[in-house]
């Protein structure tokens, strides 16, 4: 079965610090990835994706993320972090494998950017 | 995108009662997505429906839970006889029926108190 490990539960930043948000996933077969942010009292909303291509990613509001296949990680980056950034954030994964092409989730990040 | 519309947002029970939790997909999306997320944990996959359709109920628990997409009207998850541990909130996704990656479309959720 599919798992996804974000090892950062609590994050806190300061204001043009870098982030990293780790993701690691269990699945040896074709997987896409996800992000997704959940700002305070908002519904969740796709930060980016990888499915193919590229392993780099560039996603919304200055994010990218690097699919590292040899590691099963898909780690999000900003280099230089706003107090607007404070949310909690999901990776998740699924497989074209699965025809429901639900989405697995982790447990999610918070992340506190101080001003 | 305010597209996928949840009610109501919030809902108290007391144990036994029923609990019935509303889905309005994003215009011209066929698919829905439930999920679960109880305190401090991650997003949990609980059904996938189509219209008139149960195509996944992978994640659903056995009993007291139910979901439906009818022809007409929203989608519904059904608790029955809720218990403490059914307190959380749950999120409807929806995707277009053509080309379904995975990419979800979020609610803002129901948050289901159980007294």
């Amino acid at each position: 079965a599919q798992s996804v490990s974000q090892h950062n539960h609590h994050v806190i930043l300061s204001e043009a610090a870098s982030l990293e948000l780790g993701c690691n996933y269990s699945y040896g077969g074709t997987v896409n990835l996800f992000w997704y942010v959940q700002y305070p009292g908002q519904h969740l909303q796709l930060l980016l994706k990888y499915f193919s291509g590229d392993p780099l990613v560039k996603g919304i509001k200055g994010f990218e993320a690097e699919f590292i296949t040899s590691k099963f990680s898909f780690n999000l980056r900003k280099p230089s972090v706003q107090w607007s950034d404070t949310a909690e954030y999901f990776c998740a994964v699924n497989t074209p494998r699965d025809s429901s092409y639900k989405l697995i989730f982790g447990s999610g990040t918070r992340l506190l950017v101080r001003p | 995108n305010a597209g996928v519309m949840q009610n109501p947002r919030h809902l108290v029970r007391r144990r036994g009662q029923e609990a019935r939790l509303r889905c309005s997909p994003m215009k011209g999306h066929s698919h829905v997505y439930w999920y679960r997320q109880l305190p401090e944990e991650g997003l949990k996959f609980m059904v996938y429906l189509q219209k008139e359709n149960i195509i996944d109920e992978s994640g659903m628990p056995k009993e007291r839970f139910s979901a439906e997409f009818p022809k007409e009207g929203p989608s519904i998850l059904r608790i029955q006889q809720v218990v403490r541990g059914d307190s959380a909130a749950y999120f409807c996704a929806s995707s277009p029926p053509e080309g379904n990656t995975g990419e979800l479309f979020f609610g803002e959720g129901s948050r289901l108190t159980v007294l």
